[in-house]
């Protein structure tokens, strides 16, 4: 079966530090892979798709990166982060226009 | 841009009580999925209707996608505190290969006992 996982669950970071955020899935191969961002209650905002290795598409122009170096790897990184890049991190695998699978999250809160 | 319209977007009701979710657009999807989403957890798929005018039932949960393929609906009968939880509708445009889907702003559902 497959699983999705995210690391770290929660991070605290001050303004002007950098992020990373990994994702990685077991269990399929050659998955699309996506990053969303979720404000508190609210829906999901597509930030990067990714359709295979080192093959990146930006949703929203922003102070984020994606890259994806591996096949079942997806990181979420920023040089410096703003407040504003605080907020629930969700990275999803899929295949074609059904069903995408999500892994736990991650909160970030940005001080 | 394709945008999907979910109402309402707060509901509060007594176990046992009746419910319709909607989710509303004007652009056309391939596929619609409904997921339900817990605090600090991620959302967890429902169903996926493909079909214009297709009805899923999921035991309590029925799921419809309009015949024009627009808008769709879920209904949950005799609501149970376990129901709890975060509805959001997701439609399914552009390239069936990139798999991108639009979300709606979500349905904060609470089942008091």
């Amino acid at each position: 079966s497959q699983t999705i996982h995210q690391w770290p669950a929660t991070l605290v970071q001050p303004v002007g530090s950098p992020l990373s955020l990994e994702c990685t899935v077991e269990g399929t191969s050659n998955p699309n892979l996506y990053w969303y961002r979720q404000a508190a209650g609210r829906g999901l905002q597509l930030l990067f798709y990714s359709v295979g290795i080192g093959q990146i598409s930006s949703e929203v122009p922003q102070n984020l990166s994606a890259s994806r170096p591996q096949d079942r790897q997806f990181i979420l990184s920023s040089k410096k982060l703003l407040l504003s890049d605080s907020g629930f991190y969700l990275c999803a695998w899929g295949f074609g226009y059904l069903e995408q699978y999500f892994g736990p999250g991650t909160r970030l809160t940005v001080t | 841009t394709q945008l999907l319209e979910q109402s309402p977007q707060f509901l509060s009701i007594q176990e046992g009580e009746n419910l319709t979710v909607y989710c509303n657009s004007s652009s056309v999807f391939s596929s619609l999925q409904w997921y339900r989403q817990e605090p600090g957890e991620g959302p967890v798929l429902l169903v996926t209707v493909v079909t214009g005018g297709e009805v899923k039932k999921l035991k309590r949960l029925t799921f419809q996608f309009g015949d024009a393929r627009k808008d769709s609906s879920l209904h949950i009968t005799a609501a149970q505190p376990g129901d709890t939880g975060l509805y959001l509708c997701a439609g399914a445009g552009g390239s069936s290969n990139t798999g991108k889907l639009i979300f709606g702003q979500g349905t904060t559902l609470q089942v008091k006992p």
